[in-house]
């Protein structure tokens, strides 16, 4: 089955404390995106990447790294996280050949993070 | 100003309502618009793309207006299940490439 899976689902960490959340696709797509969802504010782009080893900041990135070493994933690292991180997160990908923007975003189950 | 605005709603409407959502956008260096359903905190999953030319797919038909810089969204005959958040979602190139959500729209369809 065509998906893109995250883990943690859940994940109640504290203030300081690194973490990552893995996010991996398997259906060859060259771009993959996160984003952080806030009441309110809607979904806002963390950082992209459009192939690997090619990485984006978006419009939050302050606060997280990304790298994409493989295709297929693209993991979300927070080195010192802290409760402003609160959020929920969504990995995306898309095939991303040519023109990325033309394409629609195949989006992960998201990644309930609480920072205390 | 956002650069992706959307009346937030909510729309309560009653079974079989005709209901349009609109989204407008202020870059000009935007290139591809769509619409994405999203249920209760879930994963956004796309209901349609949205062309110059208008697009339909059942009971939902999409337009694009760029010289005014909104696109809308039409449901006909609205059932049950349409119950969601409608998001509006745009795509650019300024600099790198991007993509900007509009907050949403929360649709509640009533027998």
């Amino acid at each position: 089955e065509a998906q893109v899976t995250q883990n943690p689902r859940y994940l109640i960490t504290v203030t300081g404390k690194k973490l990552t959340v893995t996010c991996s696709q398997n259906m060859n797509h060259e771009y993959m995106s996160w984003y952080r969802q806030d009441p309110g504010l809607g979904l806002r782009q963390i950082y992209y990447s459009m192939n690997v080893e090619v990485t984006d900041k978006g419009d939050v990135p302050e606060g997280y790294k990304v790298s994409r070493k493989e295709k297929r994933n693209f993991p979300l690292i927070l080195e010192s996280p802290s409760p402003n991180q609160t959020s929920l997160y969504f990995c995306a990908s898309s095939p991303g050949q040519g023109n990325p923007l033309s394409y629609e975003q195949y989006f992960g189950p998201g990644t309930r993070l609480t920072v205390t | 100003r956002k650069e992706v605005e959307q009346d937030p709603g909510p729309f309560n409407v009653p079974e079989g309502a005709t209901v349009a959502f609109n989204c407008t956008y202020s870059n000009s260096a935007s290139q591809s618009f769509f619409w994405y359903r999203q249920d209760c905190r879930k994963e956004p999953k796309l209901l349609m793309s949205v062309y110059s030319s208008g697009n339909e797919d059942g009971r939902f038909t999409a337009q694009l207006n760029r010289a005014s810089q909104y696109i809308s969204l039409l449901i006909r005959d609205s059932k049950l299940s349409d119950s969601a958040t409608y998001l509006c979602v745009v795509n650019m190139k300024t600099g790198g490439f991007k993509t900007i959500f509009g907050a949403g729209t929360r649709l509640f369809v009533k027998a």
